[in-house]
């Protein structure tokens, strides 16, 4: 296992289009994490997954995103009818379950919304 | 929610020398990470810290969790060290990590 892998690497998309995201994360994680990070700020938690149950959602999650993780193994992210503002880094994590574990993350998918 | 700070915000060092990078948080947390986020937007662990102190190479780091900060060293500073420093912490009764403000590093040849 290399890691936890994100698709694509980038996407560029016009507003107001659909725009869809992967994440695999590394293979024994039954944690999965999304984030967002823009441009001079840390990464903003959104979402978190314990398997394929949604435990968690920040309120920078608008109606126009969804993420789901069908089947406990990989997540997509999915973000309808895109704005300029979602121009932004989107971040996955995993970690194993436990109070101490430890997350790592992908390199992200860079969106632009033009 | 909870605060995590760190500094100094921006730090320009020559090659060679040290560094003490600092990460506060103001409430008790289960976990902490240091990251070193590299020119492609990679976050690339460095430390798992909750308590105590590590080293690995160049690098170490200490956390003192009842006094909630932690410090990252790093020695004989090199270009290949530039970049984001981010410090992370678990807030008890969470499952996510709340990043800090990071601290921007460049070394100098």
């Amino acid at each position: 296992d290399t890691g936890v892998s994100q698709d694509p690497r980038h996407k560029i998309t016009k507003r107001g289009q659909n725009v869809t995201f992967r994440c695999d994360p590394i293979s024994e994680h039954n944690r999965l994490y999304w984030y967002r990070q823009t441009l001079g700020q840390g990464p903003e938690f959104l979402t978190y997954f314990q398997n394929e149950a949604q435990l968690e959602k920040s309120r920078l999650l608008s109606d126009r995103f969804s993420a789901e993780r069908p089947k406990g193994s990989f997540s997509t992210l999915e973000i309808q009818r895109t704005e300029q503002g979602d121009s932004a880094m989107y971040l996955c994590a995993s970690s194993p379950q436990g109070a101490r574990a430890e997350a790592f993350f992908g390199q992200g998918t860079r969106l632009t919304v033009v | 929610g909870i605060q995590v700070e760190q500094s100094p915000p921006d730090l320009i060092l020559q090659e060679g020398a040290n560094s003490t990078l600092r990460c506060n948080f103001s409430d008790s947390v289960n976990n902490l990470q240091w990251f070193h986020q590299n020119p492609w937007g990679q976050l690339i662990n460095l430390f798992y810290i909750p308590s105590g102190t590590k080293q690995n190479g160049r690098l170490s780091a200490t956390t003192v969790a009842t006094e909630r900060y932690s410090l990252l060293y790093i020695s004989s500073s090199q270009t290949t060290d530039s970049g984001v420093y981010f410090c992370a912490v678990e807030p008890r009764a969470t499952n996510k990590l709340i990043f800090g403000t990071g601290t921007l590093l460049a070394v100098q040849p």
